[in-house]
C-alpha cells in the first residue's frame, strides 16, 4: 500500500471552529489532493498540490484552504466549520501527471455538530 | 450531464456469475482511465488501469470504447469478496492531473 497517512481518523467537534485535516507520505509523490465524498456526490476534489507551496481549487473549494510546506505534508484547514462540512475526507497522491493514477489514505470522517 | 456517469445499482448477483459495469465519459480529450474499488466505510483502492487495447487482470477485464466515449469492467466467476462498490476514474483531459470520478455502481453477490 501507498505510504498515506491521515490525522486524525476521526473528528467530532462544533459548528464555527477551526479544524485541521494531515495527510503524510513517504513516497516522495509530487501531486497530493483532498477529496470529500458523501452520499450521492462521490468524490469531489477541494484542492490540489502539484508541489511545495504550489496550490490550486477544486470543485467545492470554499470554506477550506490548504498548505503545503513540505513535499510528504499536505493540509486541510476548515476555518470556520459548519455543518455541510460534515463528511469522509479522503487524501490522493499521485506520482506523476496525465496518466497516472491516484493512491488515496484511510480517510477522515469528520462531524461538525 | 456529469462528466462521469455510472448506474449506481446494485447489481445483486449469484456467486459464479459475470457482470459489467459501463462507465460514460463526456471528455473526448481524456487520455487515462481508471478502475477503483470501493469497500463499506475504506478507502478507494485502485483495481487496474484501463488501456486502449483493452486489459485483463485474471477475473477482470477492462476495455476503452473511445467512440462511445465509455470504459468497461467485465467480472467473471463473481466471489463473495467481489461485493463492493466500483468507482471509474477518468482524467479531465490531455495532460490532466486531475482524476474526475463516477459515483459509483455498487455490487453485491450472493451465495
Amino acid at each position: 500500500d501507498a505510504g498515506i497517512t491521515q490525522s486524525p481518523r476521526h473528528k467530532v467537534t462544533e459548528t464555527g471552529t477551526p479544524v485541521t485535516l494531515r495527510c503524510h507520505q513517504t513516497e516522495n509523490h509530487r501531486y497530493m489532493y483532498w477529496y470529500r465524498q458523501d452520499p450521492g456526490h462521490g468524490l469531489r476534489l477541494i484542492h490540489y498540490s502539484y508541489g511545495v507551496k504550489d496550490t490550486d481549487k477544486g470543485e467545492v473549494s470554499d470554506g477550506y484552504s490548504v498548505s503545503r510546506s513540505k513535499t510528504e505534508d499536505f493540509l486541510l484547514t476548515l476555518e470556520s466549520a459548519t455543518s455541510s462540512q460534515t463528511s469522509v475526507y479522503f487524501c490522493a497522491i499521485s506520482g506523476g501527471g496525465g496518466g497516472q493514477p491516484q493512491h488515496f489514505g484511510d480517510g477522515t470522517r469528520l462531524s461538525i455538530l | 450531464r456529469k462528466e462521469v456517469e455510472q448506474d449506481p445499482g446494485p447489481f445483486n448477483v449469484p456467486e459464479g456469475a459475470t457482470v459489467a459495469f459501463n462507465c460514460t465519459y463526456s471528455n473526448s480529450a481524456s487520455q487515462s482511465f481508471f478502475w477503483y474499488r470501493q469497500d463499506c466505510r475504506k478507502e478507494p483502492k485502485l483495481l487496474m488501469s484501463v488501456y486502449s487495447s483493452g486489459n485483463e487482470d485474471g477475473r477482470f477485464t477492462a476495455q476503452l470504447n473511445r467512440a462511445s466515449q465509455y470504459i468497461s469492467l467485465l467480472i467473471r466467476d463473481s466471489k463473495l469478496s467481489d461485493s463492493a462498490t466500483y468507482l471509474c476514474a477518468v482524467h479531465e483531459g490531455d495532460s490532466s492531473y486531475k482524476l474526475i470520478f463516477g459515483s459509483g455502481t455498487r455490487l453485491l453477490v450472493r451465495p
